[in-house]
């Protein structure tokens, strides 16, 4: 079974441009988290997806949105890019949503550099 | 409110020694899981061991084992004759019922020495 796929890989921006990441969770997976990764702020969660329904979000600004395909393969976008956005993005997915003892199958992350 | 402590920002040991990773957690919730995860250079979270609210029962899995008290709200994790491959940064992580995310912890960064 094909673990999570996240693309791409590496991005570098300017600010003020905007960026799509791009996540394939588990075949038969219906939940996606996306979480951001910096030195700073450690593991931070964004948002969770179920059936294509947003369920929670994290303390973010609304620049930071994502969607969640019939496929369950999710996208995140994040608009007006600033410096600090730069971190690594990690989407997880998980075979059920709203259960809290749920493993989550994480892929390798995107690398954003916002220059 | 819901959080979870790793006060170990790094740990560094020499290789066959063991080591335990503390965490701490804090939740108003009597249903909730507690997971250890493992975040090699590659960058993809691994997940290692998981653990109820009602069960705690402590438990060895090959080289990892785990303590989980509910008494002091704590989930603190052991490797056993650590190896070189153990070097990694490791999460404790938080769930409860309807909150539909993870909370984890700010890692602790382990060094295995040869």
């Amino acid at each position: 079974k094909a673990g999570v796929t996240q693309t791409p890989r590496y991005l570098i921006k300017t600010r003020g441009q905007q960026v799509t990441l791009s996540c394939s969770p588990i075949s038969g997976h219906r939940s996606v988290s996306w979480y951001q990764q910096t030195p700073g702020q450690g593991l931070q969660f964004l948002f969770e997806y179920f059936s294509e329904t947003q369920r929670n979000k994290g303390n973010f600004p609304g620049r930071f949105s994502g969607r969640q395909f019939s496929n369950s393969r999710s996208e995140m976008n994040v608009s007006t890019l600033e410096l600090g956005d730069s971190a690594l993005y990690l989407c997880a997915s998980s075979s059920e949503g709203g259960l809290a003892k749920n493993i989550q199958y994480f892929g390798a992350g995107t690398r954003l550099s916002v220059l | 409110a819901q959080k979870v402590t790793q006060a170990q920002t790094e740990i560094s040991v020499v290789e066959k020694e063991d080591v335990t990773l503390d965490c701490v957690y804090e939740t108003r919730d009597t249903t909730y899981y507690l997971f250890w995860y493992k975040q090699p250079p590659s960058g993809e979270l691994v997940f290692l061991i998981r653990r109820n609210s009602f069960d705690e029962q402590n438990e060895i899995s090959g080289r990892y084992s785990w303590n989980f008290q509910k008494s002091t709200s704590s989930f603190n994790f052991t490797i056993t004759a650590s190896q070189v491959v153990d070097s990694a940064v490791y999460f404790c992580a938080l769930t409860y019922t309807g909150g539909f995310k993870t909370i984890f912890g700010a890692g602790t960064r382990l060094f295995v020495k040869a």
